[in-house]
């Protein structure tokens, strides 16, 4: 079954106390992103990668990092975590933005469950 | 970068009505168009998307529509249905506008 997973799916934490949220997707998309959720704001996009190794920042990167040394996995970090970073966060994966596909195919992004972080 | 807007924030309709949510983008060079539906404490999903060489495009229910010159584009239900309650997200390519609670009432 193609699907992105996300852990932890829940996660309470202190000031500080550097956390990482892992993400993994097993349909092999060359394009992985990480957005945070925030009442009235929609998703905004925290950082994307193109591929392994490339990474680049999104909308809002400050206070994460990321890194992509496999195909299929996207971690997100928060070193050191502050209570402005309290969301909810979904890992996205999909084929590259603007890939041509088969008519009659989509280029979705397929989301993971979310993780919802709570920083004290 | 691109921008997308996102218009009304909340909207509420009678059951068997129709609904219309509209998403205008700044940047000319976006080509896809997709829109979401995120339904309580669950993951946004496609319902459908729409593609720049496009200009109306019909599933069912929904449809969309894209006006190039405009550079906007508009998510439309008809006969709406209590199941139909969630927050809908429109997106040019990755960027995603702020989303629309509709609520159908039965």
């Amino acid at each position: 079954e193609a699907q992105v997973t996300q852990n932890p799916r829940y996660l309470i934490t202190v000031t500080g106390k550097k956390l990482t949220v892992t993400c993994s997707q097993n349909m092999n998309h060359e394009y992985m992103s990480w957005y945070r959720q925030d009442p009235g704001l929609g998703l905004r996009q925290i950082y994307y990668s193109m591929n392994v190794e490339v990474t680049d920042k999104g909308d809002v990167p400050e206070g994460y990092k990321v890194s992509r040394k496999e195909k299929r996995n996207f971690p997100l970090i928060l070193e050191s975590p502050s209570p402005n970073q309290t969301s909810l966060y979904f890992c996205a994966s999909s084929l590259p933005p603007g890939t041509q596909v088969l008519a009659g195919g989509i280029n979705e992004q397929f989301f993971g469950p979310g993780t919802r972080l709570t920083v004290l | 970068g691109e921008n997308v807007e996102q218009h009304p924030s909340t909207l509420s309709v009678q059951e068997g009505d129709s609904a219309v949510i509209k998403c205008t983008y700044s940047d000319s060079a976006s080509n896809y168009f997709p829109w979401y539906k995120q339904e309580l404490g669950k993951r946004p999903q496609l319902i459908i998307d729409i593609r720049s060489n496009v200009g109306e495009k019909k599933d069912q229910r929904i449809a969309v529509t894209l006006n190039k010159t405009a550079k906007h584009f508009s998510l439309h239900i008809t006969e709406t249905q209590p199941e139909d309650s969630a927050v809908y997200f429109c997106a040019a390519r990755v960027r995603f506008g702020a989303g629309t609670r509709l609520t159908v009432k039965p």
